[in-house]
């Protein structure tokens, strides 16, 4: 069955980094876009980044643009994100979705999230 | 501030019915399907509805989705106090900055 497991997250102080890493089974993992989605504590549901197939093309929401870095090694069946400089409106779960498209964009799948605590 | 508008909390009883809307724009919701996830309390979200009304496997039939211009809808009958939860809506957006959109989500009560 399809898995997702996310893992990485923690506590860092603000301006640090951390790298998330996703690891997936189940699936053919090079033939799907991949996503992060992230979710503040007590808030709704916030597009990070997505990145196509075979990791050639990244794209990103303005909050989080030249600080995140969204990756892929699918050799390894693993989708990361390398998030630097980070702040306290980071603070949040982060999930990995796996991107799913019939006629339009879905999510079917999903991690269980890892929590990111950023403190100044 | 969401880029798609959802009422931040409905209630009805169980056994009733219940609707929850989702409102965006043309460069949103009215040129794109749109999906529904369910969120339990601790849990990852889960899919409902895709490509604006239609069902995975495993979904029940209780649950329903419709889109009208720039709005999209989700539709609950024989509501349980299992279907307590908060429901997201989501879509593509087609202008530059942002790509993918959810609504800010709803807290649905089952008294």
């Amino acid at each position: 069955q399809v898995q997702l497991v996310e893992s990485g997250g923690g506590s860092v102080k603000s301006g640090g980094s951390l790298r998330l890493s996703c690891a997936v089974s189940g699936f053919t993992f090079s033939d799907y876009y991949m996503s992060w989605i992230r979710q503040a504590p007590g808030k709704g549901l916030e597009w990070v980044s997505h990145i196509n197939n075979g990791g050639s093309n990244t794209y990103y929401a303005d909050s989080v643009k030249g600080r995140f870095t969204i990756s892929r090694d699918n050799a390894k069946n693993s989708l990361y994100l390398q998030m630097n400089s980070l702040r306290a409106e980071d603070t949040a779960v982060y999930y990995c979705a796996r991107d799913d498209f019939r006629s339009g964009l879905f999510y079917a799948y999903w991690g269980q999230g890892t929590l990111v605590t950023v403190s100044s | 501030q969401s880029v798609l508008t959802q009422p931040p909390s409905v209630s009805a009883a169980p056994g009733q019915k219940v609707t929850i809307s989702c409102s965006g724009s043309s460069s949103n919701i009215g040129n794109n399907y749109v999906s529904w996830y369910q969120q339990l309390p601790g849990a990852a979200p889960k899919l409902l509805i895709y490509d604006t009304n239609k069902r995975p496997s495993g979904i029940p039939d209780r649950f329903s989705g419709s889109k009208s211009g720039t709005s999209a809808t989700l539709g609950i009958i024989g509501l349980q106090t299992g279907d307590e939860a908060d429901y997201y809506c989501a879509t593509w957006d087609n202008s530059l900055s942002v790509l993918r959109v959810f609504g800010g989500g709803t807290k649905l009560t089952v008294l």
